[in-house]
């Protein structure tokens, strides 16, 4: 089946520093690649749709220059947190579906960031 | 946008009972609706999911019902484990919309041994 690698799975970085975080689709091609952050018992957040080849959409309130996107191939899309602050802590998770179907996405198993 | 209600938030249930979950959603050209499990520390994953010209799908213990008219739809675990114990998600996707996932808020799932 489908199957999407995420890593690292946990990181800790210090204020200031960017970290970046890789989603790889591994047995299917992906043009698009979802981003999402997760609260602590909180639901999934949509933060933006990597498009591969193409800039990114992100949803309203998430700052563009604070969390890049870039979907340079089929299979990776990375994330990359700029400037880190102590706030950006969080858990990060990516998706992708076989070939941009509207349906079975699979989900990375999720980044833990935690800015100190 | 798609708005995706979930209800309940939390559910307690003995091991061996039925736990049912409910969502609803707000727009009607909604055409894809998956439910996920999401342990902690981990991804969510696909458990189950109906398209909208299904009405029920069952997968051993697991069944999702899908009512279009009343724009709701519902997940079904019989004989719950203790390892059933996680939260669960449901979600809805329009067609022609960037084919992006709306959440539900979640149900955190206890299951007493």
């Amino acid at each position: 089946g489908a199957v999407v690698s995420q890593h690292p799975s946990r990181v800790i970085c210090k204020s200031g520093t960017s970290v970046k975080i890789e989603c790889r689709s591994l047995d299917f091609q992906a043009t698009t690649m979802f981003w999402y952050r997760q609260f602590p018992k909180k639901s999934l957040m949509l933060m933006a749709t990597s498009n591969e080849g193409s800039k990114a959409t992100y949803e309203q309130g998430v700052e563009k220059d604070k969390f890049l996107i870039n979907h340079a191939s089929l299979t990776l899309s990375t994330l990359t947190v700029t400037s880190a602050h102590p706030e950006d802590s969080s858990f990060y998770i990516c998706s992708a579906s076989p070939n941009g179907a509207s349906y079975g996405y699979t989900f990375g198993s999720g980044t833990r960031l935690t800015v100190v | 946008g798609e708005n995706v209600e979930q209800h309940p938030s939390t559910l307690s249930v003995q091991e061996g009972d039925s736990a049912v979950i409910k969502c609803t959603y707000s727009d009607s050209a909604s055409n894809y609706f998956p439910w996920y499990k999401q342990e902690l520390g981990k991804g969510p994953q696909l458990i189950i999911d109906i398209r909208s010209n299904v009405g029920e799908k069952k997968d051993q213990r697991i069944a999702v019902t899908l009512n279009k008219t009343a724009k709701h739809f519902s997940l079904h675990i019989t004989e719950t484990q203790p390892e059933d114990s996680a939260v669960y998600f449901c979600a809805a996707s329009i067609p022609n919309a960037g084919n992006m996932l709306t959440f539900g808020g979640g149900t955190r799932l206890m299951v007493k041994p």
